[in-house]
């Protein structure tokens, strides 16, 4: 079966970045897009961007722009996003999703953004 | 960047209630519009993709319909794991964009 298996929660500080992965199961990794969706808590989904782990091509919610990066190591099955110059307004749930038409998700990751 | 506005916010209802969410897009999006449903500390859950297929594994309870601007999620008959939030989602244009959830809660 699908599975999108995310790292562990992050504390980081302001101005510092971090690196979520989700390791993908149970399909052809390089045949389906990744996107990246955040939460804030309480708040509603905020897609960030998406990346096709075939070509490694990538594309960005204006929002991020020069912020955020995603990578993908397909040896491994796993796609990567790292966000950098955090602030605390980054804390939040961090999913990642497959598909351009998304059918399956990560179970999450938290980022705390705290001094 | 199209905007996308669900309504209501929240709404009550019970057991064995007919529900309905409407989601409107900014500008006309074809059929490129999927729901999903989360509940409390989890994951989303994709429910319905071009605006009316179910995704695999998805009670036919949950329907969908709309095309251009405006689209609806019906629940035929609300049972008690059906109490969450719903989002919908367009992929017509970059960037994908949700709208802001509808609650649907216990009356």
């Amino acid at each position: 079966q699908v599975q999108l298996v995310q790292s562990g929660a992050e504390v980081k500080k302001p101005g510092a970045s971090v690196k979520v992965s989700c390791k993908a199961s149970g399909y052809t990794f390089t045949s389906y897009d990744i996107n990246w969706v955040r939460q804030a808590t309480g708040q509603g989904l905020e897609w960030m961007g998406w990346m096709n782990p075939n070509s490694g091509n990538t594309g960005y919610a204006q929002k991020f722009q020069g912020r955020v990066t995603m990578t993908r190591n397909t040896s491994i099955s796993t796609a990567y996003m790292e966000l950098s110059s955090l602030r605390s307004e980054d804390t939040a749930v961090y999913y990642c999703a497959r598909g351009r038409v998304i059918n399956h998700w990560g179970q999450g990751t938290l980022v705390t953004v705290s001094s | 960047d199209i905007q996308m506005t669900q309504s209501p916010s929240s709404l009550s209802a019970s057991v064995g209630d007919r529900v309905t969410i409407t989601c409107r897009a900014s500008q006309g999006i074809s059929n490129y519009l999927a729901w999903f449903q989360q509940k409390p500390g989890k994951a989303p859950k994709s429910l319905i993709y071009a605006a009316s297929s179910l995704q695999s594994g998805v009670p036919s309870k949950f329907s969908g319909s709309g095309s251009g601007t405006d689209f609806t999620l019906t629940i035929s008959s609300l049972q008690p794991e059906d109490f969450a939030t719903y989002y919908c989602q367009q992929y017509n244009s970059y960037p994908w964009t949700f709208g802001q959830g509808t609650k649907v809660e216990i009356k």
